[in-house]
């Protein structure tokens, strides 16, 4: 089966610009998370979607954070305006339901705000 | 609020020999405990999942064990080679909620 698709790989902005990350989960895969990794931590979860519901979203910088996940498939990530300390690796996963098992991760989107 | 914390932070080993990496979690009731492989630049690869109900689970020259009682887990590694080289993730998970993740264990196989 085809894995979890992100885009683009990487992205260089300036602080205070925005940028935008696209996630194509798992065909089936109702269960969809963004995950931020600074370097040289752990993933720290952002949002998690069920189908087209967010189920958690409680460590979403929501004054400059947003995601949707429309028709419960594809989902995208922006951050608007982007700030240093947001210069991380943006991984998104997806599962077959909203219980943890077997997650299968994307290949990650690279930001780097300059 | 689940904290998930893996010790040591790095580890160097020569090819050959057998290592245990640790983790531990501050909540005892998971659903499940799952470790994870991270290349340089890449993305996450499961590695073990281990049930709440299980002790253990085996996949290859990998080993890992689950003790909830003591909130604890370890990957064993038998006979490392240089391509075991990587940053190993150890994550939770409680009914219903999304993997919390510790900070990682950086191996360094040497040969």
């Amino acid at each position: 089966e085809a894995g979890v698709a992100q885009s683009p790989r990487y992205k260089i902005i300036e602080k205070r610009q925005s940028v935008a990350f696209w996630c194509n989960p798992i065909s089936g895969h109702a269960t969809l998370y963004w995950y931020q990794q600074i370097l040289g931590q752990g993933p720290k979860l952002l949002i998690q979607f069920q189908n087209n519901g967010v189920v958690d979203d409680s460590q979403l910088p929501k004054d400059r954070f947003s995601a949707e996940r429309l028709k419960g498939v594809d989902s995208t990530l922006k951050i608007q305006p982007a700030k240093l300390e947001d210069s991380a690796v943006y991984l998104c996963a997806s599962s077959v339901t909203d219980v943890a098992y077997g997650y299968t991760f994307g290949s990650g989107t690279r930001l780097t705000v300059v | 609020k689940q904290e998930v914390t893996q010790i040591p932070a790095a580890l160097s080993v020569p090819e050959g020999e057998n290592l245990v990496l640790n983790c531990s979690f501050t909540d005892s009731a998971i659903y499940n405990l799952q470790w994870f492989r991270q290349d340089p630049g890449k993305g996450l690869t499961s590695l073990l999942l281990i049930q709440s109900s299980q002790r253990e689970q085996t996949s290859g020259r990998l080993n890992a064990s689950l003790d909830k009682s003591s909130g604890r887990s370890t990957l064993y590694i038998a006979a490392s080679q240089p391509g075991d080289s990587a940053t190993y993730l150890c994550a939770s998970a409680g009914a219903g909620t999304a993997l919390i993740f510790g900070k990682g264990t950086t191996l360094s196989v040497s040969s």
